[in-house]
This record gives C-alpha cells, structure tokens and sequence, in this order.
C-alpha cells in the first residue's frame, strides 16, 4: 500500500507558482521521498527526490518538513505543459527499491 | 532515443487469447520493473527483475501472467487466456540498480481485451 497522502486535484494559474503537498506520516528514517508526474498517455517521468534536506533541480524544488512527516513540491513558474499528475512516493529499498505509487495529484494549470 | 521503449504501443486481443508485451530497458541498466495502470489509477506494481533473476513477482495477479528477462536485457511480459479485467497500460522501467537510482519508465503497451 501507498505510504503517502495527496490531494486528488489542484488548480495553478499560469506563471505562478504550484505547491503540491504530501503527507507520509509513517516514513521511516532510510525512506526516501520521490515524485514523479505523468502526462496524458506516457510513462511517469522522474522530478526530484530527497531524504531530508530540502533539494532543487532544474524542474523543481523538494520541501521537507525537519520531523520528515509532510514534504511541498515546488514548480516555481508553472506553464501549461506542467498539467499532469503528480506522484508523491516513499521508496522503501528494503523492498528492492520498487516504487508503490498510489492515486498522485491531478495538476491543471490554467491560462 | 536512449530511453526505455516498448511494443507494441497498442494491442487489442480477443478474450481467451495469449499475448507477449515487449520492454527494451536503457542499455545497461541492471534494474527492470513492470507495472499495471488500470484507466484512472496509479500504477501497480507487477514484478521486478535485477539482470536475469526475477527477485519479486508479488504484484502478479495471477498464475496466468509470466515474465521473463532471459539474457538481462530485454524483458517479456506474457498474459495467458487473457480477460476483460486484463485491460490496462503495462509499464516498463528500468535503472542502473544501485541504490537511490532513479527509474525511467517507457511510453507503456495500451492492452484492451475485447
């Protein structure tokens, strides 16, 4: 089962920036949190991941809360070609590293 | 490209029949994954592979579905008799198979059973 919380959907205007939360109040301290989003009819792309400093990348930035319990997503400028859904996932490598994805967030940026 | 490519991109099968869904991973990544995406869902996790040796198949639904990754490279994703609750995308995605590697997952196969 999915070790994260999201919510089903977001609105972002173009231009602004979207926060997209996550709640993964069971993680434990060797878990990593990943996100993913996928457009329309292709495979999910990889965004970022972090442990518990917060990250950043080209396409993103990762908040951790310090006690690891929540984690925000961050496009700074958010364009059209960024609706999709967003997963938040917590990888256990325990398990082999497989990734458990579970409903994600359905992204809508708006003109 | 260099990435993760399966085929076919669309398979439609009458009930009952056999099908085999092909992943190409990236070249040399140890790592291979299949997942199951019903419409509207999140992907499912199937079975995993590190090279040859099928190290989880828990996700499986049933016995009627088999991988294989004879050579370490290539992976086949084979339905038996298939169903109408078999409809779904099929995902692959492979990586390099250390630790904190991130997963590149292909365009996935579009299976309807019909």
């Amino acid at each position: 089962d999915a070790k994260t919380t999201q919510p089903p959907s977001m609105d972002c205007a173009e231009g602004r920036a979207a926060n997209l939360p996550c709640n993964h109040s069971t993680i434990s301290g060797n878990e990593y949190v990943y996100w993913y989003r996928q457009i329309h009819s292709q495979g999910p792309q990889y965004i970022i991941h972090g442990l518990k400093n917060n990250e950043t990348n080209e396409m993103a930035s990762l908040i951790i809360t310090e006690d690891r319990k929540s984690s925000t997503l961050i496009l700074p400028h958010a364009t059209l070609r960024d609706t999709a859904v967003y997963y938040c996932i917590v990888r256990d490598y325990n398990q082999g590293g497989k990734l458990i994805f579970g409903q994600g967030t359905e992204l809508s940026v708006k003109p | 490209g260099a990435g993760v490519s399966q085929s076919p991109r669309y398979k439609v099968a009458k009930r009952g029949q056999d099908v085999a869904l092909r992943c190409d991973p990236i070249s040399g990544h140890v790592s291979l994954f299949w997942y199951q995406q019903a419409l509207g869902q999140g992907p499912e996790f199937l079975t995993y592979f590190q090279n040859e040796a099928q190290l989880d198949k828990s996700g499986l639904p049933s016995d009627r579905f088999f991988a294989e990754r004879p050579e370490g490279s290539v992976s086949t994703l084979k339905i038996q008799r298939t169903q109408q609750e078999d409809s779904a995308v099929y995902l692959c995605a492979s990586s390099l198979g250390q630790m904190n590697e991130k997963l590149f997952f292909g365009s996935g196969t579009q299976l309807s059973v019909l």
